[in-house]
Order: C-alpha cells, then sequence, then structure tokens
C-alpha cells in the first residue's frame, strides 16, 4: 500500500532555532507539494515541485522558508530560524502530473515557543 | 484567476440527516473536480473525484457529488449522514493553467449530533 511518509511527525522547537521537516513521496509520483494548515488560515498552499525541479514557491515566505528535492524519494521543508507563528500542521503531497489527485502524508506538526 | 467557494463553513447535523455541502468554481475550461475528507487529526483523504464521463460521481462510505457544468457546481452529498462522518470536507479543482496544482475552498466543518 503506498503511502507518502512524513518526518519527525511532532516537532516541538524554541524560536530562533533551525526545523527540517522531510517527505518521501509515493514512488514514481513526479509532483510534491508542501501545504500549511492553521486554524486561523485553513489549508495553504506553499511550494510545489514537478520532476524535482520547483515550480511555484510563491506561497512561502522566502526570508526563512526553503523548499528542496535532493532526489526523487525526498523532499525536504527548512525554516530558518523559526517563529512562533510558524506553529502549523505542515502536509506534504505528491501525485502524478495531470492527474490532479494528490496523496497526502500524515503531517508534522511543528511547534515554536 | 481559479477560485472555489465552499458556501458553509460549519454545518451541525443530526444522525441520519441527509447531507449537501456546497462548492462553486470560477473557471471556464475543462476542469478535474474533487472532493477530499480530513477527520479529525488526520490528514486529507480523497473521497470521490470528477474527470470526465457521468456528472454523477460516487465515492466511498455512500458519498456523491453531481458536477453541474452550466452552474459551475460540484456539491457533495449522502442521504443519510453517520456520527462518523464528522470531519472537515475540502472541495478542490484542477484545470487550465494549475496543470499541477489544486485551488482549495476553505473547507466545510461538519459536525453529526449523536
Amino acid at each position: 500500500d503506498a503511502r507518502v511518509t512524513q518526518t519527525p511527525r511532532h516537532k516541538v522547537t524554541e524560536m530562533g532555532q533551525e526545523v527540517t521537516m522531510r517527505c518521501q513521496p509515493i514512488l514514481g509520483h513526479n509532483t510534491v507539494f508542501w501545504y500549511r494548515q492553521t486554524m486561523m488560515q485553513g489549508l495553504e498552499l506553499l511550494a510545489y515541485f514537478r520532476n524535482r525541479a520547483p515550480l511555484d514557491d510563491s506561497g512561502m515566505p522566502k526570508d526563512r522558508f526553503s523548499a528542496e528535492m535532493p532526489d526523487a524519494t525526498l523532499a525536504t521543508l527548512k525554516i530558518q530560524p523559526s517563529e512562533p507563528r510558524d506553529s502549523a500542521v505542515y502536509f506534504c503531497a505528491s501525485g502524478l502530473r495531470g492527474a490532479g489527485e494528490q496523496f497526502f502524508g500524515p503531517g508534522t506538526r511543528l511547534t515554536v515557543l | 484567476a481559479q477560485s472555489v467557494s465552499q458556501h458553509n463553513h460549519h454545518v451541525i447535523l443530526s444522525e441520519a440527516a441527509s447531507l449537501e455541502l456546497g462548492c462553486n468554481y470560477s473557471y471556464g475550461g475543462t476542469v478535474n473536480l474533487f472532493w477530499y475528507v480530513q477527520y479529525p487529526g488526520q490528514h486529507l483523504q480523497l473521497l470521490l473525484k470528477y474527470f470526465s464521463g457521468d456528472p454523477l460521481v460516487k465515492g466511498i462510505k455512500g458519498f456523491e457529488a453531481e458536477f453541474i457544468k452550466s452552474k459551475f457546481s460540484f456539491n457533495l452529498r449522502k442521504p443519510s449522514v453517520q456520527w462518523s462522518d464528522t470531519a472537515e470536507y475540502f472541495c478542490a479543482v484542477n484545470g487550465g493553467d494549475s496543470n499541477y496544482q489544486l485551488i482549495w475552498g476553505a473547507g466545510t466543518k461538519l459536525i453529526i449530533k449523536p
């Protein structure tokens, strides 16, 4: 049963610390998305990749967030330095170009104190 | 720009009641349409999708949705809800130049009273 995996599932850190979240997309999927979900803002698209190339990261605060795909099996989202307003659940999703459907990982619940 | 509108942010129903959640989108071309569900504390899961063909789509857990092109709508329905349907429901659209991303509605929180 192919699934998107994310690590860590929970992260508590202090303001100013670096946070790295990892995602393993479903094997064979060529698009990867990073979302952030909060009570106030709902579901927000941060960035997405096709064939490891970033297509759009306009939803991401550039000064502190960065997203990469070092290889086809790993996507990373990094926050440096972290701030309390970054507290949220971060979801990774993967899919196939043109199919539209996205498969979501379990999310990383980030708390920045 | 494309957008998706979900009319109700919160819906409260009793068990066995019928459900209809509204979803309207703005895009004039060919679209793919989706409903996702997020149970409390979990990730989003696909309920059903429409790409082409029969505009009445059946999904998992007794849900169905009807694509009405003239109304730009894709409403979600279930004839008799259960307590376990308590969740947040998201409508999403993929089409045109948003080849890779979904345009999401704001979500509807559904609470089923036992």
